[in-house]
């Protein structure tokens, strides 16, 4: 039931692009995307609450779709402050619960 | 953003003792918070959803009677870790749904060891 989510980890230079991808067995009704650092508490990304939807925020933007039942993160012109690991929060009907993937590791070096 | 904080932010306790660790949300009401536990290098998993006024609804195999849940008011939610063992050492993370924006605002966590 937890989501899947690939690569697990991933190591970039500053200003190099990423992508990260949330894959469900089951049908989502909204993606949320998270970056934790470590020993410290997720922090709120964005939401993707129809099918096809895109957002975006600053360099970083996501796309939902809800056929495939897959999220993917986007990542462009990578900082040294996105490292962390970043996690989808998957919500399965209307119901606020969150189910979170597998994560991914980011790694951005100078 | 919304601010959610969390009581205490790290504890150590003995086998066989009880830890209660609060969440609060500071500036919004919720009347859904959920509670997580963190393993090292792991995924946030779901323990139960916290449900102002009425009983909280835990995940499949976490056990109610060892972590209760008591969500007294809107801004307040409770878990209790019953007779704690050192399996239970977890990086525990609460979660405030608000209804406004549609977010849920996490707390800054509570690092239990059990010695």
């Amino acid at each position: 039931q937890q989501p899947v989510q690939s690569p697990q980890a991933v190591i970039l230079r500053e200003g190099e692009d990423a992508v990260i991808n949330c894959s469900s067995s089951k049908a989502l009704y909204s993606v949320h995307w998270y970056r934790q650092k470590h020993g410290e508490a997720p922090v709120f990304l964005m939401i993707l609450l129809k099918g096809g939807e895109q957002k975006g925020h600053e360099k970083i933007s996501a796309s939902f779709n809800e056929k495939k039942q897959q999220s993917s993160l986007y990542l462009t012109a990578s900082q040294l402050s996105y490292s962390g690991t970043y996690f989808c929060g998957t919500e399965m009907g209307n119901t606020d619960k969150l189910i979170f993937g597998t994560g991914t590791r980011l790694q951005v070096f100078p | 953003g919304a601010v959610v904080s969390q009581h205490p932010s790290w504890v150590i306790c003995k086998s066989g003792t009880s830890v209660k660790i609060e969440c609060r949300s500071l500036d919004f009401q919720a009347t859904t918070m959920f509670w997580y536990r963190q393993f090292p290098k792991q995924s946030l998993m779901l323990m139960a959803t916290s449900n102002e006024g009425s009983k909280a609804t835990y995940e499949q195999g976490v056990e109610k009677d060892k972590f209760l849940i008591n969500h007294a008011s809107l801004t307040l939610s409770t878990l209790t870790v019953t007779s704690a063992h050192p399996e239970d050492s977890s990086f525990y993370i609460c979660s405030a749904h608000d209804t406004n924006t549609y977010e849920q605002y996490f707390g800054p966590g509570t690092r239990l060891t059990v010695t």
